[in-house]
C-alpha cells in the first residue's frame, strides 16, 4: 500500500542553524502538506502546496520557512533560523483530490525536531 | 477563528463495549470531515470520512454527522484493547485546502 515517507526520523539542531526536512509523498498524489504537533497539543496546519506552488499557508509559516519541491517526488520543508519553539514533530501529507471537496489527507510518520 | 471541540478524556470502555466519541465544528459551511487515530508517538491515521448528513459506516466503525448542529461523531463497536488511542476529529472548511483539527480525545479499552 503506497504510503508517504519522510527523512529524518529525527532531526537534532542548534537554535539557529536551518534544518531541512524531507518528504516523498503518496506517487499519484497532487497536493502536498506540512503540519505540526508540539508535543501535548494539536496537529496545526503549515502550508499546501499544488501545482508548484504554495496554494495556502497559516499565520506560522512565516518568512523562516519555505517549501520546495526539488523533483519529482520530494517535498522539503525548510526552516532558515531555527528557534527553540519550532521543537515539534512536523508531519508532511498528500491528497489525491484533484479539488477540495473531500480532500483526504494521508500522513507520512513525522520528523521529530529538537531544536537545542 | 474557526475551531474544532473534543472532549479530552480519557474515555474508559471495557473490551466489546461502543466507544462513541463527538466533535463539534464552529464553521458552518464546512463540507468535509475526517475521524483520525493516532497512536502515541506516531502520526494521525485516517480511519473515517463523511461529507453528507447521516451515518457513515466502515466495518466496526460508524461515522455520523449533523450539520444543522454542526456535530460530527465516531462510534466504535466491539472495542478491542487496540483500539486505544487518541482520536482526533478533523474539517475541512469550505475553500481551503487545510485541515483544522480538535484535540483528540484519548480512548482507553480495557480487558
Amino acid at each position: 500500500e503506497p504510503e508517504v515517507t519522510q527523512t529524518p526520523s529525527h532531526q537534532v539542531t542548534q537554535m539557529g542553524q536551518e534544518v531541512i526536512l524531507r518528504c516523498v509523498p503518496i506517487s499519484n498524489h497532487l497536493y502536498f502538506y506540512w503540519y505540526r504537533q508540539i508535543l501535548g497539543q494539536k496537529v496545526e496546519f503549515l502550508v499546501s502546496f499544488y501545482n508548484n506552488e504554495i496554494s495556502e499557508k497559516s499565520e506560522i509559516f512565516d518568512d523562516q520557512f519555505s517549501v520546495e519541491r526539488p523533483d519529482g517526488s520530494n517535498f522539503t520543508l525548510k526552516i532558515r533560523s531555527t528557534k527553540l519553539e519550532d521543537s515539534a514533530m512536523y508531519f508532511c501529507a498528500s491528497s489525491d483530490l484533484a479539488g477540495r471537496f473531500g480532500n483526504e489527507q494521508f500522513f507520512g510518520p513525522g520528523t521529530r525536531l529538537t531544536v537545542l | 477563528q474557526k475551531e474544532v471541540e473534543q472532549n479530552s478524556g480519557p474515555l474508559s470502555v471495557p473490551e466489546g463495549a461502543i466507544a462513541s466519541l463527538n466533535c463539534t465544528y464552529s464553521d458552518r459551511v464546512s463540507q468535509s470531515f475526517f475521524w483520525y487515530r493516532q497512536y502515541s508517538g506516531k502520526s494521525p491515521e485516517l480511519i473515517m470520512s463523511i461529507y453528507s448528513n447521516g451515518d457513515k459506516e466502515d466495518g466496526r466503525f460508524t461515522a455520523q454527522l449533523n450539520k444543522a448542529s454542526q456535530y460530527v461523531s465516531l462510534l466504535i463497536r466491539d472495542s478491542q484493547p487496540s483500539d486505544s488511542a487518541t482520536y482526533l476529529c478533523a474539517v475541512n472548511p469550505t475553500n481551503t485546502d487545510k485541515l483544522i483539527f480538535g484535540t483528540g480525545t484519548r480512548l482507553q479499552v480495557f480487558p
